[in-house]
C-alpha cells in the first residue's frame, strides 16, 4: 500500500511569498502531524489534526503560518509572507489513531528554500 | 519541558563492529520511546518502539532498552553494515497522545 506522500518534494521561493506544502496521509489514518526540521536537528512539532479538526497547533511559530484538513485525509500547510528562516525540511507523519501504541508513519518531506 | 538528547552526534565505525547509540530525556513522564531511521533525502522509518512500562524491543539485529527512571534508552546494533549507515533518531512521546519529541541524532557512518 502506498505510505505517506507530500508534494512538492523541493520548493525554492523568494521572500515574501505565499507557498502551500501538500500532504496525502495513508488511507484511513485519522491523525495527521506536521514537523519542520532545520538542518541537522531533529524534526520539531508543528500541528496535529485528529480528523478535521487542528486537536493542538501549540507548534506553529507564528500566525504567517496555517494548516488546513478540510475532509479529513488530504492537509495542507500554509506560509504566507515567508522569510529566510522559514528554510527547512518539513515533514508530515500519519497515524491510524493518536494512541501511545500507533506508531507515526513519516513522508519523505518537503524542502522549502526561502531566497 | 521535555529535552532529548543523543550521543555521539557522529560516528564512524569499521564494518562488523557492535555500536551502542544513546538517547536521554529530560522527563520520565513518557508514554512511550522510539527509535527512528532517517536516510539522506527520505523520511523517517520508525525501528523500533518501546512503551513506557516495557524495558527493551528487539527486531532484527537492533535492540533498544529503555529505563524511564533515569532518562535513558540504548539503541544496540549488531554487527554493523555499510546499508547501516543513516542517521538515527530517538523520539518519546510526551505531554499528550500526539506530540513526538525528537533528539538531534546520531549520523552513522559504516565503510567496509
Amino acid at each position: 500500500g502506498a505510505g505517506v506522500s507530500q508534494t512538492p518534494s523541493n520548493k525554492v521561493t523568494e521572500k515574501g511569498k505565499y507557498v502551500e506544502l501538500r500532504c496525502d496521509p495513508i488511507s484511513g489514518h485519522t491523525a495527521l502531524y506536521w514537523y519542520r526540521q532545520s538542518l541537522g536537528q531533529g524534526p520539531e512539532f508543528l500541528i496535529y489534526f485528529q480528523g478535521t479538526g487542528a486537536a493542538d497547533d501549540s507548534g506553529l511559530p507564528n500566525d504567517r503560518f496555517f494548516a488546513v484538513r478540510p475532509e479529513g485525509s488530504v492537509s495542507t500547510l500554509k506560509i504566507q509572507r515567508t522569510e529566510r528562516g522559514d528554510s527547512a525540511v518539513y515533514l508530515c507523519a500519519s497515524s491510524l489513531m493518536p494512541t501511545t501504541t500507533d506508531t507515526q508513519y513519516f513522508g519523505p518531506g518537503t524542502r522549502l528554500t526561502v531566497l | 519541558k521535555q529535552e532529548v538528547t543523543q550521543i555521539p552526534a557522529a560516528l564512524s565505525v569499521p564494518e562488523g563492529e557492535n555500536l551502542v547509540l544513546n538517547c536521554s530525556f529530560t522527563d520520565s513522564a513518557i508514554y512511550n520511546l522510539q527509535w527512528f531511521r532517517q536516510d539522506p533525502g527520505k523520511g523517517l522509518t520508525s525501528l523500533l518502539l518501546i512503551q513506557s512500562s516495557q524495558r527493551e524491543q528487539t527486531s532484527g539485529r537492533l535492540n533498544a532498552s529503555l529505563d524511564k527512571s533515569s532518562g535513558r534508552s540504548t539503541l544496540y546494533i549488531a554487527a554493523s553494515q555499510p546499508g547501516d549507515s543513516a542517521t538515527y533518531l530517538c523520539a518519546v512521546l510526551s505531554g499528550g497522545y500526539n506530540k513526538l519529541i525528537f533528539g538531534a541524532g546520531t549520523r552513522l557512518a559504516v565503510h567496509p
